[in-house]
């Protein structure tokens, strides 16, 4: 089982570009979930995706969007990149949207660096 | 809005010692999650708590869920180096495993 596998792992943009960051889910999960962590702070939510539907969502501008694929796996969006966009981004995989013993396993993130 | 509070934030410790990291959170929740993050890694889940009272422990660590005080603790027994790491707890209060997660606490742990 490989887990969650996220793409690609560094990444470096200028502002106003745009970025797609790459996730598949752990095996047999139907539930993706995606997170901004930036340097010394805690993740924070961005938004959620299943049925290839986007369920929940956090407090991000628009400029950040995404997409879920049949086979569950996801990409996020970001438009008009800022530098304050530079972050570690996780995505995190669960199974079924509100189950109340699901576990979720978080990828090894991806590193954004605007300049 | 949903506040997840850490404390301390900074943690420096002998090896051998005993030290808790405390959580507090702002709603009610009965799910409670402990994550521990290697700087440059992902997060690497500890223990999950889903009721009041519940108590996990592996190896070292020993975690705790009080959610009528909405308060979890994350206990340290005779801290080796390897513990070393910021150690996150994370609150989901829509039953989606939409995290929101504390500030972090940073633990390094001198021989």
């Amino acid at each position: 089982d490989a887990g969650v596998t996220q793409s690609p792992t560094h990444l470096i943009k200028t502002r106003g570009q745009q970025v797609t960051l790459r996730c598949s889910p752990k095996s047999g999960h139907d539930t993706v979930s995606w997170y901004q962590q930036a340097l010394g702070q805690g993740p924070q939510f961005i938004f959620q995706y299943y049925e290839e539907e986007e369920r929940q969502r956090g407090n991000f501008p628009d400029r950040f969007s995404g997409h879920q694929f049949p086979n569950y796996s996801s990409e996020l969006n970001v438009n008009a990149l800022l530098l304050g966009d530079s972050a570690l981004y996780l995505c995190a995989s669960s199974l079924g949207q509100f189950s109340m013993n699901t576990e979720a396993f978080f990828g090894q993130g991806t590193r954004l660096t605007v300049v | 809005e949903l506040k997840v509070e850490q404390n301390p934030l900074f943690l420096s410790m002998q090896e051998g010692k005993n030290y808790t990291i405390y959580c507090n959170y702002s709603t009610t929740s009965d799910r409670l999650y402990w994550y521990r993050q290697d700087p440059g890694k992902s997060l690497e889940s500890l223990f999950v708590l889903l009721s009041n009272g519940a108590v996990k422990q592996e190896g070292r660590l020993m975690a705790s869920l009080d959610t009528k005080a909405r308060l979890s603790t994350l206990h340290i027994t005779a801290a080796v180096h390897d513990l070393s790491a910021t150690y996150f707890c994370a609150v989901d209060i829509i039953t989606g495993n939409q995290f929101y997660f504390g500030t972090g606490t940073s633990l390094t742990v001198i021989p």
